[in-house]
């Protein structure tokens, strides 16, 4: 597809579980980048991949919270014993990564995760 | 600690009238972009302001740049049902920034 794609849609969890989001960017876009939005408020930073290092990985919350971009292209986030904090929309956005600073990032529709 | 505040927080207009929202910060920005976002969606891109005092129009949408880079408004006129989602807008403090700050957003619902 054209744009930035995010499987699953929805993801329902309990509590202390492990899930994996996955989010497919635009093909040929190096940089690649993870947002929480929680309810009622913008995005959140989260990570940011160049290629398949993580150039910035300042905004992971904790410990829980690791994600991986292994061929440079596909990430998956991975938050290993959920808590019910963790409900909130995670977004993921890619850009060229040509042109330095301030690129325009294209989001995808994120992923809703709950934790009961 | 958010460094972009939006105001107002809602916004409820009759279709026809105009409407301006603001975002404002205490922390100079190289550059401020406009998204909206409509439910179960991501964040879309309106609009990038890098000057201080930039004056943008995309159609019935006016976006400014403050002279400081510290704050942006984004006007519309004669607002459309069509125009109803939430607005956010983003900036980065250095020009090399990849990351972006988001402000919590503005809830714009236009009415028939």
């Amino acid at each position: 597809g054209a744009g930035v794609s995010q499987t699953p849609s929805n993801k329902v969890t309990e509590k202390g579980k492990y899930v994996e989001l996955r989010c497919d960017p635009i093909s040929g876009h190096t940089a690649l980048y993870w947002y929480r939005q929680s309810l009622g408020q913008g995005p959140e930073f989260l990570i940011y991949f160049q290629g398949t290092g993580a150039a910035d990985d300042s905004g992971l919350p904790n410990d829980r919270f690791f994600a991986v971009r292994p061929e440079g292209s596909v990430s998956t986030l991975k938050i290993q014993r959920t808590e019910r904090g963790d409900s909130a929309v995670y977004l993921c956005a890619s850009s060229s990564g040509l042109a330095g600073g301030g690129e325009t990032q294209y989001f995808g529709p994120g992923t809703r995760l709950l934790v009961l | 600690t958010q460094l972009l505040k939006q105001s107002p927080q809602f916004l409820s207009i009759q279709e026809g009238e105009n409407l301006t929202v603001y975002c404002n910060s205490s922390s100079v920005f190289s550059s401020l972009q406009w998204y909206r976002q409509e439910p179960g969606e991501g964040p879309v891109l309106l609009v990038t302001v890098v000057t201080g005092g930039e004056v943008k129009k995309l159609k019935r949408l006016t976006f400014q740049f403050g002279d400081a880079r510290k704050d942006s408004s984004l006007h519309i006129t004669a607002a459309q049902t069509g125009d109803t989602g939430l607005y956010l807008c983003a900036g980065a403090v250095n020009s090399n920034d990849y990351k972006l700050s988001f402000g919590a957003g503005t809830t714009v619902t236009v009415r028939a």
